[in-house]
């Protein structure tokens, strides 16, 4: 059974760092992962979807990398600001299976101090 | 419309009451999910929706959990005789199809007293 773990579960930063949220699986066979952003009270957002072919994806100041074979992925924030404050989520998904397998680890909670 | 949109926000029921959520996903996204997030862990898988039917309904804990969705559209998730445990946030999410990005709502609040 894939199970999917994000260490620190809390992390806080002065404003303007750049920083590293990771996330490993025990399962290398996946078909994509996806990071997910949630917000207080609020549903989830995706941020980035990876292909198990990639090895990372960057949409403005995010950057998630993907490395397979040890399970492991890393979402890189860059110039962190008091609006990237939430939790962040990230899931796997099996090969011949989409949206509707996603597993999902227990998120890092991000506090980015002014 | 502009989201996945999820009513209630909030539910609170007495323990053994019936209760229905809904779900308004985007429209023409034909894939349709049903998760449960409690608290401090990430959310589970219930029940997928490809068009009308349940094309896995494997998450699905236990007979007293059951979604429907008529017309391919709206969905709605409905628990019956509902216990202390049931308490979670259910969330619902859509997509264009399953391997798609799949977009969530904010979610239902359901706490079972």
């Amino acid at each position: 059974k894939q199970e999917v773990t994000q260490i620190p579960a809390a992390l806080s930063v002065p404003e303007g760092e750049n920083l590293v949220l990771n996330c490993s699986f025990t399962d290398s066979a996946i078909y994509n992962l996806q990071w997910f952003r949630q917000d207080p009270g609020k549903g989830l957002t995706s941020l980035l979807l990876i292909q198990s072919s990639q090895r990372e994806q960057t949409s403005g100041r995010l950057n998630a990398s993907l490395d397979k074979s040890s399970g492991r992925s890393t979402l890189y924030i860059a110039a962190s600001q008091p609006g990237d404050s939430a939790t962040y989520l990230c899931a796997v998904n099996p090969p011949n299976f989409g949206n509707e397998k996603l597993t999902f680890g227990t998120g890092t909670r991000l506090t980015i101090i002014p | 419309g502009a989201g996945v949109s999820q009513t209630p926000s909030n539910k609170v029921t007495e323990k053994g009451k019936y209760v229905e959520l809904r779900c308004d996903p985007i429209s023409g996204h034909t894939a349709l999910y049903w998760y449960r997030q409690s608290l401090g862990q990430g959310p589970e898988f219930l029940i997928y929706f490809q068009g009308t039917g349940a094309a896995d309904d494997s998450g699905l804990p236990n007979d007293r959990f059951f979604a429907v969705r008529p017309e391919g559209s709206v969905s709605t998730l409905k628990i019956q005789r509902t216990e202390r445990g049931d308490s979670a946030v259910y969330l619902c999410a859509s997509s264009v199809d399953r391997n798609t990005e799949a977009f969530f709502g904010q979610g239902t609040r359901l706490t079972v007293v």
